[in-house]
């Protein structure tokens, strides 16, 4: 079946411009997450959601970054007034939450480039 | 809440040799433990997972073993690749009201032919 997919691929923004990128979840997955990945580094986490519940939002750096998903699918990230430390690259995953277990699959990834 | 620390955060082996990477968590509750492999320009993907009711799990050449009583699990791969180079995440779950993963920083594996 059809994996997690991100739009657009690459992004390249101005300073100061706000951007928004898109996750499609896998149909069926009730939890997706945005995570940030600077080049060489780790998985950030920036947000979580499960179904319709609150999101947790706790691992987003600063107030200019904003998520929402709308009808418990698609989920779109929110970048004002970029900065060149926002230029990462942002993952989105879904996981279809069965118990207390379960696995996460990635999107290809946005490629974030604040110039 | 739940901490996950890796280490090596690099690791060059020549190939057909193995490659051990190891991580250790804080939370007692958690019970899922998965490895994502992400190779160079790619997305993380899934190699292997074990839950806290078993202490080792094998897949072909990879591996994953499980002490609860230390907090500890380890990937190992034998006879390694070339294409096994890769970063590899360990994470471990969490529930804070939410259920989630806690990643590890990665290990940079380098199998050099």
């Amino acid at each position: 079946g059809a994996g997690v997919s991100q739009s657009p691929s690459n992004k390249v923004t101005e300073k100061g411009k706000d951007v928004e990128l898109r996750c499609d979840p896998i149909s069926g997955h009730t939890a997706l997450y945005w995570y940030r990945q600077s080049l060489g580094q780790g998985l950030e986490f920036l947000i979580y959601f499960q179904g319709n519940s609150a999101p947790d939002k706790s691992g987003l750096p600063s107030d200019r970054f904003s998520a929402e998903r709308t009808g418990g699918s698609v989920s779109t990230l929110t970048i004002q007034r970029t900065q060149q430390e926002d230029s990462a690259v942002y993952l989105c995953a879904s996981a279809r939450v069965a118990g207390q277990a379960y696995e996460q699959y990635f999107g290809p990834g946005t490629r974030l480039t604040v110039t | 809440g739940e901490n996950v620390e890796q280490h090596p955060s690099t690791l060059s082996v020549q190939e057909g040799d193995s490659a051990v990477i190891k991580c250790t968590y804080s939370d007692s509750a958690s019970n899922y433990f998965p490895w994502y492999k992400q190779e160079l320009g790619k997305r993380p993907q899934l190699i292997i997972d074990i839950r806290s009711n078993v202490g080792e799990k094998k897949d072909q050449r990879i591996a994953v073993t499980l002490n609860k009583t230390a907090k500890h699990f380890s990937l190992h791969i034998t006879e390694t690749q070339p294409e096994d180079s890769a970063v590899y995440f360990c994470a471990a779950n969490s529930y804070t009201g939410f259920q989630k993963l806690v990643f590890g920083t990665g290990t940079r594996l380098l199998v050099s032919p």
